[in-house]
């Protein structure tokens, strides 16, 4: 079965300094990985996705994620935070039939402090 | 938003009335999916279908029906809503095209 694990549930960062959101997967085989995005009382928002083809993947707003098969990890990561990353972000993964199913983490908030 | 709306918005009901949410899409796509958002629990998927009249239990499942007399519709029905129901609903869809999950708004409900 699949699963996913979000290390983190709250990160605190200040504005202008590197952010790591941290994700570990389980799945028996190779999956399609996810990163949405929530700011407050908004919906979701794909902000990238691996699919097996390069490792790392860059998204919308200057974040980027690296899939490292050895260590089932898929961490979400941005050079310099900005006040507007402010938001709940969610590592997901794909479920194993055809038929779209996510798995999602359990999120973790991002705080970004001026 | 891949032309997903969610109706109603927001819902305050009591404790055993039913309740139906509505998703509607306007871009024909074969597959969707309703998810329940509570702190600590990412979302959970409730129900999805596959096509018209083809639905499917999700992990949390129980308490909730759901049907699709076509393909842009698909209802979330709450037989007899709970406390434990007050949650906030998303739909979804799947492109297959771009193998990419797209939500809509999200309908917060509160069961008193």
């Amino acid at each position: 079965a699949q699963s996913v694990t979000q290390l983190d549930s709250h990160v605190s960062v200040s504005e202008g300094t590197p952010v790591l959101l941290r994700c570990n997967y389980s799945s028996s085989y190779s999956p399609s990985l996810f990163w949405y995005v929530q700011h407050p009382n908004k919906g979701l928002q794909l902000l990238l996705k691996y699919t097996s083809a390069a490792t790392l993947v860059k998204g919308i707003n200057g974040f980027e994620a690296e899939f490292k098969k050895s260590e089932t990890s898929f961490h979400l990561t941005k050079p310099s935070a900005h006040m507007s990353d402010a938001a709940e972000y969610f590592c997901v993964v794909s479920g194993s039939s055809n038929t779209g199913k996510l798995i999602f983490g359990q999120g973790t908030t991002l705080q970004v402090k001026p | 938003d891949a032309g997903i709306t969610q109706s109603p918005r927001h819902k305050v009901t009591e404790t055993g009335t039913p309740v139906t949410l509505r998703c509607h899409q306007t871009e024909n796509h074969r597959y969707m999916y309703w998810y329940r958002q509570d702190p600590g629990h990412g979302l959970r998927l409730i129900h999805y279908s596959y096509g018209v009249k083809d639905t499917d239990k999700g992990e949390v499942s129980d308490g909730y029906s759901v049907s699709r007399s076509k393909t842009e519709d698909f209802l979330l029905t709450l037989e007899s809503a709970t406390s434990s129901q007050t949650s906030v609903y998303f739909c979804a869809i799947t492109d297959r095209g771009t193998d990419t999950q797209y939500f809509g708004p999200g309908t917060r409900l509160t069961v008193l």
